[in-house]
């Protein structure tokens, strides 16, 4: 099956610097990849998603890149502010989030130094 | 609230005993998964029903999980003879487009086998 692995662990940026999280996946059938943003005790929230037909994706701050040849893809986020610490789990599916679920990484907990 | 909605937030049982988690999706949304989430971990698939079947039960570690969506809405988790390593938060998550569309998960019920 699927395995996704996510890097770093943690992260600590100076509010304002960039964030970037980088994860790996291993079945070249993947071909949905959502990013979820889970708060301490709440439930998580997907804030970007790529398919396997584009290479990137941005909505505002935040940016998605896939390399498929690789099998990586990565999350920016730009001009971090204090909301943005959160836990962020990268996550892949064959079926675009549909039959087999999604398999998600560990997840990165990213933190925002003032 | 038009949420995914899950009882009971939190669980505590002893080891050996049954436990029942109930999910309410989101009203229409045809698809429904559990996913298991350990302490520091991302998100477990566990099961996922479209409509009342489960069309994929491949993530239930053991016979001891069972889930059941007889109309194709609520649906329950069973858990029987509990044991320690079942603790966990358990997240219910639908969609009305499980092929092409995002996750909305419910707040999750933790379990605490003691």
């Amino acid at each position: 099956g699927e395995n996704v692995e996510q890097h770093p662990s943690t992260l600590s940026v100076q509010e304002g610097d960039s964030a970037v999280i980088k994860c790996t996946y291993s079945d070249s059938a993947s071909n949905y990849f959502p990013w979820y943003k889970q708060e301490l005790g709440k439930r998580p929230q997907l804030i970007i998603d790529i398919r396997s037909n584009v290479g990137e994706k941005k909505d505002q701050r935040i940016a998605v890149t896939l390399n498929k040849t690789a099998k990586h893809f990565s999350l920016h986020i730009t001009e971090t502010q204090p909301e943005d610490s959160a836990v962020y789990f990268c996550a892949a599916s064959t079926t675009g989030g549909g039959a087999d679920g999604l398999t998600f990484g560990k997840g990165t907990h990213l933190i925002i130094q003032p | 609230g038009a949420g995914v909605s899950q009882t009971p937030s939190n669980k505590v049982t002893e080891k050996g005993k049954y436990v029942e988690l109930r999910c309410d999706p989101i009203s229409g949304h045809t698809a429904l998964y559990w996913y298991r989430q350990s302490l520091g971990q991302g998100p477990e698939f566990l099961i996922y029903f479209q409509g009342t079947g489960a069309a994929d039960d491949s993530g239930l570690p053991n016979d001891r999980f069972f889930a059941v969506r007889p109309e194709g809405s609520v649906s329950t988790l069973k858990i029987q003879r509990t044991e320690r390593g079942d603790s966990a938060v358990y997240l219910c998550a639908s969609t009305s487009r499980p092929n092409t569309g995002e996750l909305f998960f419910g707040e999750g019920s933790r379990l605490t086998v003691l």
